[in-house]
């Protein structure tokens, strides 16, 4: 089975601050990650697929790198909209595993 | 615009079996290409995907969850259920509904939640 790890569990920072996520899988899984961001009480968002594709609607601020094993998640300027948990999940197979997250909080 | 809605009880006691159906509105359940899952959520914890379903009927399941889940699709409703038996407190969560493209594709759309709780 896949397992997918990320780093930090939790990130404190500042609004403007340049902020990386790593997520990293125990298997190859080609480019087939994607990073949601969750705010509390509510559903995650999609906000990069394919690795480095940003969905329709995400601010260009956000971009994700990254192939085989190893991701990562930058925010180049944080907004006070960006304190959030943020999630990677492999989709290279059926079981759609979830990192378990990142709390972005503020500084 | 697509909208994934939950509902079912949001309390159960020890061994019953929840059930839960997401009502999909703006789109088409049968739209060629796309499955429709369930994903879970432990207060305070991580994201877990449950299953998912093809509107022919395909299923696949998480291997953890597998011997205890049926995800099941009604066409004529747009809507498709996920049945979890034998429940304990550990799967108490807050239960998405969501779809996703055939693999490999990621989660699109998200329903709001629900909560359900597993409490003698």
């Amino acid at each position: 089975d896949i397992q997918m790890t990320q780093s930090p569990s939790t990130l404190s920072a500042s609004v403007g601050d340049r902020v990386t996520i790593t997520c990293r899988a125990s298997q190859y899984i080609s480019t087939f990650l994607a990073w949601y961001q969750q705010k509390p009480g509510t559903a995650p968002k999609l906000l990069i697929y394919k690795a480095s594709n940003l969905e329709s609607g995400v601010p260009s601020r956000f971009s994700g790198s990254g192939s085989g094993t190893e991701f990562t998640l930058t925010i180049s300027s944080l907004q006070p909209d960006d304190f959030a948990t943020y999630y990677c999940q492999q989709y290279n197979n059926y079981s759609g595993v979830f990192g378990p997250g990142t709390k972005v909080d503020i500084k | 615009q697509l909208q994934l809605q939950e509902s079912g009880p949001g309390l159960l006691k020890p061994s019953e079996t929840l059930s839960l159906t997401c009502t999909v509105s703006g789109g088409f359940i049968t739209s060629r290409g796309y499955y429709w899952g369930w994903i879970r959520q432990p207060p305070g914890k991580g994201l877990e995907w449950i299953g998912s379903i093809y509107y022919s009927g395909n299923t696949y399941y998480n291997p953890s969850l597998k011997s205890r889940v049926t995800i099941s699709v009604d066409t004529s409703k747009n809507q498709f259920s996920l049945e979890l038996n034998s429940v304990t407190a550990a799967d108490t969560a807050v239960f998405y509904c969501a779809r996703h493209g055939m693999l490999p594709n990621p989660i699109d759309s998200w329903g709001q939640g629900t909560l359900v709780t597993v409490s003698s």
